[in-house]
């Protein structure tokens, strides 16, 4: 089945140093969801990314989505401790309800 | 708020028990998810459902079976425990025909078979 790549699969930083996280597919993407799991949690949707070449902000975080439609990106500027989690984005693939999740991105952050 | 609801945070069975895990969700929502959370794995599907009564394989469904007779609750049945099914059960919902499909999960389930 379809696959959604995302990279890297840890990442860890110093406080106040940004962080990004990739996803990729072979194929074109319908839609990209993001999602933030913090340890312990569950997973809590972030955002959803439709348009080709599309750009969200949420405060410290920024979200794209590539101009092909076969990769998007994460990036938050200047990591806090609260940051701390795991990502996921997750290909909406063409269905009104089925996702393809990627295997997420484990963040920490050192105070 | 939407609520997903979870019948155990914490289950530990025997080798070839019948399990069930249970999941309710208060927001009226049409499709419901049933996914296992592994280190390394990500999270994969193992059936989902769209409408009371239907239910579709999602892409890891041997060994599990579901059941859903009321649109609120979906059940998640593992017909003869193994310990390759050790892992963190996570449920979710949706609604149906929406542009943005989010999913909302619920607490998870953490399942150790001995």
């Amino acid at each position: 089945g379809q696959q959604v790549m995302q990279i890297p699969q840890y990442q860890h930083v110093q406080e106040g140093e940004d962080f990004t996280t990739y996803c990729n597919s072979s194929t074109t993407l319908s839609n990209i969801q993001w999602y933030k799991q913090r340890p312990g949690g569950h997973p809590v949707f972030l955002i959803q990314l439709v348009k080709s070449g599309e750009v969200k902000k949420q405060k410290r975080l920024t979200f794209q989505f590539g101009e092909a439609k076969k990769n998007s990106s994460l990036h938050i500027t200047a990591t806090q401790t609260t940051d701390v989690g795991t990502y996921f984005c997750a290909d909406g693939r063409g269905s009104n309800y089925k996702l393809t999740f990627g295997k997420g991105t484990l963040l920490t952050v050192n105070p | 708020d939407v609520k997903v609801t979870q019948s155990s945070r914490y289950l530990v069975k025997r080798t070839g028990e019948k399990v069930f895990l249970e999941c309710v969700q208060d927001m009226d929502h049409e499709n419901m998810f049933w996914y296992r959370q592994d280190p390394g794995l990500g999270l994969r599907l193992i059936y989902f459902s769209y409408d009371v009564k239907m239910k579709e394989k999602g892409d890891i469904p041997e060994g599990y079976s579901v059941s859903r007779e009321k649109k609120e609750r979906f059940s998640l049945i593992l017909e003869s425990a193994s310990t390759n099914q050790t892992s963190m059960y996570l449920c979710a919902s949706s609604l149906l025909g929406l542009a943005r499909n989010e999913q909302f999960f619920g607490p998870g389930t953490r399942l150790t078979v001995l």
